[in-house]
């Protein structure tokens, strides 16, 4: 079990779909992130979220659309994905932002397998 | 840039050691952390090292060489639930840049 909870853990969705995935923690942290997984290979950062304000966005394309509704809440707004965005999705946090000279541990959840048809 | 660098896969028996090697590219450097994540799973912290020398966690060991840029995990007394990946990882840019991945294999 992680501290850290993401729902659902499994999803197929069709490419006109529309969808959300649900990521939340109940440590404090100020720091909330989502990755992209494929497999064999590290996680792959999408978008920080430091103090609920979006801090860095990795060049993800617009049919990924972030959401932080509160400091314990991230969402992942999915609408016209493509079969390559099949993968799993990962959010984690730590207790404050990474800093560049400083590290923060962070705190995964179980990820979302996501199948696009 | 930074870059990480590690052995896409290692092997050992049930009861060995297994070192597992990171070599870094960095820009500026602030330390060196290790995750494990198995199969399906996420990915745990496992430690951080800031400064030059060894940490231990129980059977687990990091070691870090700044002169070398060069840091390794050391896990000991291994057992079949070790199998997993683990990722070297450093701060930068307000993120983590993580390794490719090392794919752990314990034989009994």
């Amino acid at each position: 079990d992680t501290e850290v909870t993401q729902t659902p853990k499994h999803l197929v969705m069709g490419m006109t779909n529309k969808k959300s995935l649900k990521c939340e923690q109940h440590m404090g942290h100020r720091a909330m992130y989502w990755y992209k997984q494929k497999a064999k290979k590290p996680p792959e950062l999408m978008f920080v979220y430091s103090y609920e304000k979006l801090s860095i966005n990795e060049s993800v394309p617009s049919r990924f659309s972030p959401e932080c509704p509160n400091s314990s809440l991230l969402n992942l707004h999915l609408h016209a994905l493509q079969p390559e965005d099949s993968a799993l999705y990962l959010c984690a946090s730590s207790q404050d932002p990474q800093g560049s000279k400083s590290n923060q541990p962070q705190h995964f959840g179980d990820g979302t397998r996501l199948s696009i048809l | 840039g930074q870059s990480l660098e590690q052995p896409s896969e290692v092997t050992a028996v049930e009861g060995a050691i297994v070192q597992i090697n990171c070599t870094y590219q960095t820009s500026g450097f602030y330390g060196l952390s290790w995750y494990q994540q198995h199969d399906g799973g996420a990915p745990t912290f496992l430690s951080y090292n800031a400064l030059d020398g060894l940490e231990e966690t129980g059977r687990f060991s990091s070691f870090l060489s700044r002169s070398d840029s060069y840091g390794y995990l050391l896990l000991q007394e291994l057992q079949m639930k070790d199998s997993a990946s683990y990722f070297c990882a450093t701060p930068g840019g307000g993120k983590l840049i993580f390794g490719q991945g090392t794919e752990l294999s314990v034989k009994p």
